[in-house]
């Protein structure tokens, strides 16, 4: 089946704009992960939504960044007034539901590489 | 908190050799780990996951991994390296208590095989 897919895969934005990046999510996945890659880095953790719930931003940098999934399955995050320092690849991941069923890997999408002029 | 180091930027090694990228963690209690991989401009395909049992695990590509609980590593081995093993190699933890359910990654080490 299909993977997991962003758009757009990259994004040029002049400081002071807003962008919106995509994800889909593969069918049927539960969770939702969000993760910046900074240029020579690991991913960092931004947020994470279990359906439509956002049970975890605390990763997210400033209260210009914004994560939602009214459906439970599309997910947006929001970039408000960009910085040069929010250029990196922004990776969205899924997987099925983390419970006593088993620990699932995270599944990974080709990412956004934003970057802020 | 939870952390991951891997220690080597960069590991350089000959076709046809076995290699080793070594990973280093610190969590509360027990450990979820896995192993990703990123070829240029895609995103992190999963190679294996360490969640109880036995402590070699078998992965995608020919890779295993070694849980090592007293040294609290995560070394990951192939036992005959291919050019086309080249890419960048992360190792990320999750605890296994708690509500948290992201993953926290190393910085990644480079791995270039040489023809």
């Amino acid at each position: 089946g299909a993977g997991v897919s962003q758009s757009p895969r990259y994004k040029v934005a002049k400081r002071g704009q807003d962008v919106a990046l995509r994800c889909d999510p593969i069918s049927g996945h539960v969770s939702l992960f969000w993760y910046q890659q900074a240029l020579g880095q690991g991913p960092e953790f931004l947020t994470y939504f279990q359906n439509e719930a956002q049970l975890d931003k605390s990763g997210l940098p400033s209260d210009r960044f914004f994560a939602e999934r009214p459906e439970g399955s599309v997910s947006t995050l929001k970039i408000q007034r960009t910085q040069q320092e929010d250029s990196a690849v922004y990776l969205c991941a899924s997987s099925p539901f983390q419970g006593q069923g088993g620990i699932y890997e995270q599944y990974f999408g080709p990412g956004t590489r934003l970057t802020v002029t | 908190a939870q952390s991951v180091a891997q220690p080597e930027d960069q590991v350089n090694v000959a076709e046809g050799n076995p290699l080793t990228v070594k990973c280093t963690y610190s969590v509360s209690g027990n450990p979820y780990l896995f192993w990703y991989v990123q070829y240029p401009n895609r995103g992190l395909q999963f190679l294996l996951k360490y969640i109880t049992g036995d402590n070699l695990v078998k992965g995608s590509y020919g890779f295993e991994a070694e849980f090592n609980k007293s040294q609290t590593s995560f070394h990951l081995k192939k036992p005959s390296a291919l050019v086309s093993d080249s890419a960048l190699y992360f190792c990320a933890v999750r605890a296994s208590s708690g509500s948290a359910r992201q993953l926290t990654f190393g910085s990644g080490t480079q791995l270039t095989v040489l023809p």
